[in-house]
């Protein structure tokens, strides 16, 4: 089955350093992914879409020179928190679609927690 | 604008008895609808999921009804488990699932032994 494999699971960083999560595709090529991010008891919030080769396609609020995202390959798509600040710990979630498929495999999540 | 909108935040049933979680949604462009289970600080698990040229599908214990002129769609699970016990979100795209996943703000349900 489609396997995504999220890295890292949990960080903890000081203010003001960035944060690089990975986002990889183990069994399957994919042209597109997406990044999520759920605060405690909330629901899962669109960020952006990453299509590979292009630049990501950001959410309305969310601010794309602090959340950089990368996906120079058919496999992987990285997101980078720039600059963190407290208010940015949360739960980041990746998701990808099978190239020419349907359905979404999500990753196991990233616990960030800015200190 | 909470396009996809899940009004239950909790749900508890008895083991073997029935759940039912529902879900609204606003956006008629929604044309697939799929229901995720997630347990804290995991990514969520596809369960299952329905197009909009169908108004039922059923996978084991899993069945989804879509009524497109309610815009609502709705889960059951039976016989209910404890193992069920987790958040359920649903999510709905549209274009032919070629777009992003719009989630509700999931139903938390408890399935007592």
């Amino acid at each position: 089955g489609a396997v995504v494999s999220q890295h890292p699971s949990r960080v903890i960083c000081k203010s003001g350093t960035s944060v690089k999560i990975e986002c990889r595709s183990l069994d399957f090529q994919a042209t597109t992914m997406f990044w999520y991010r759920q605060f405690p008891k909330q629901s899962l919030m669109l960020m952006a879409t990453s299509n590979e080769g292009s630049k990501a396609t950001y959410e309305q609020g969310v601010e794309k020179d602090k959340f950089l995202i990368n996906h120079a390959s058919l496999t992987l798509s990285t997101l980078t928190v720039t600059s963190a600040h407290p208010e940015d710990s949360s739960f980041y979630i990746c998701s990808a679609r099978k190239t020419g498929g349907y359905g979404y495999t999500f990753g196991s999540g990233t616990r960030l927690t800015v200190v | 604008d909470q396009q996809v909108k899940q009004n239950s935040p909790s749900l508890s049933v008895q083991e073997g008895r029935i759940s039912i979680l529902n879900c609204d949604y606003t956006n008629s462009m929604f044309d697939y609808f799929l229901w995720y289970k997630k347990y804290p600080a995991e990514g969520p698990t596809f369960l299952i999921s329905i197009s909009s040229i169908k108004d039922k599908n059923e996978d084991g214990r899993f069945t989804v009804f879509l009524n497109k002129s309610a815009k609502h769609l709705s889960l059951h699970i039976v016989p209910s488990q404890p193992g069920d016990s987790a958040v359920y979100f649903c999510a709905a795209s549209g274009a032919g699932n070629t777009g992003k996943l719009i989630f509700g703000q999931g139903t938390t349900l408890q399935v007592k032994p």
